[in-house]
């Protein structure tokens, strides 16, 4: 298994609360990744890394700011949480071949 | 708009038998190709890919198939068995590898004794 960790794994906040979720990793990748999982929309992108400092906006941007200041974390932050914001977030990192997925947060936004 | 659709939310297949998820594409511009599985609560792994230059990629029991022409892929699994049962997406990336991939809805497969 790649070495991806993700914290908290559960979450539960209140609307308008900022929130931090974390993605660590072990394996030295210069690509991260983080996604939202809703039903019927599958897996959609929020955004990237292509290295430390250098992020990039995804599908489903909005509303979610990124930063990357070591290759290992990756840091994904609702700065005022909606509860639209309620999802299954996964991070992933990958080599040229494969995106490999952490266990996901879950997060509740009431 | 999505540009990678399963458009199969469910599929119930007896044990033994071939379980084939089909997904279909829009965007010309997607050169690879993977499958995922998918567990409750745990994130999605990794099954199998295919490159756009080929047309068939097989590992063990999983083997993928890519109809460029048509736009559309499927992913066999055969002999079915019990632990298959999970949700199986695909995902598509236009950067000639696995990069900023694009996720279809999901497939939920049933594998019955």
């Amino acid at each position: 298994d790649a070495g991806i960790t993700q914290s908290p794994r559960h979450k539960v906040t209140e609307t308008g609360t900022p929130v931090t979720l974390r993605c660590h990793q072990t394996e030295n990748h210069r690509y991260m990744y983080w996604y939202r999982q809703d039903p019927g929309h599958g897996l959609r992108l929020i955004h990237y890394s292509y290295g430390v400092k250098d992020t990039d906006k995804g599908e489903v941007s909005d509303g979610y700011s990124v930063s990357r200041s070591k290759t290992e974390d990756f840091l994904l932050t609702l700065e005022s949480a909606t509860s639209s914001q309620t999802s299954v977030y996964f991070c992933a990192i990958s080599d040229r071949d494969t995106e490999y997925f952490g266990p996901g947060t879950r997060l509740l936004v009431l | 708009d999505q540009q990678v659709k399963q458009n199969s939310p469910s599929l119930s297949v007896q044990e033994g038998r071939i379980s084939i998820l089909n997904c279909d594409y829009t965007n010309s511009m997607f050169d690879y190709f993977l499958w995922y599985k998918k567990y409750p609560a745990e994130g999605p792994t990794f099954l199998i890919s295919i490159s756009s230059i080929k047309d068939k990629n097989e590992d063990g029991r999983f083997t993928v198939f890519l109809n460029k022409s048509a736009k559309h892929l499927s992913l066999h699994i055969v002999p079915s068995q019990p632990g298959d049962s999970a949700v199986y997406f695909c995902a598509a990336s236009a950067n000639e590898g696995a990069q900023k991939l694009v996720f279809g809805q999901g497939t939920r497969l049933t594998i019955n004794p």
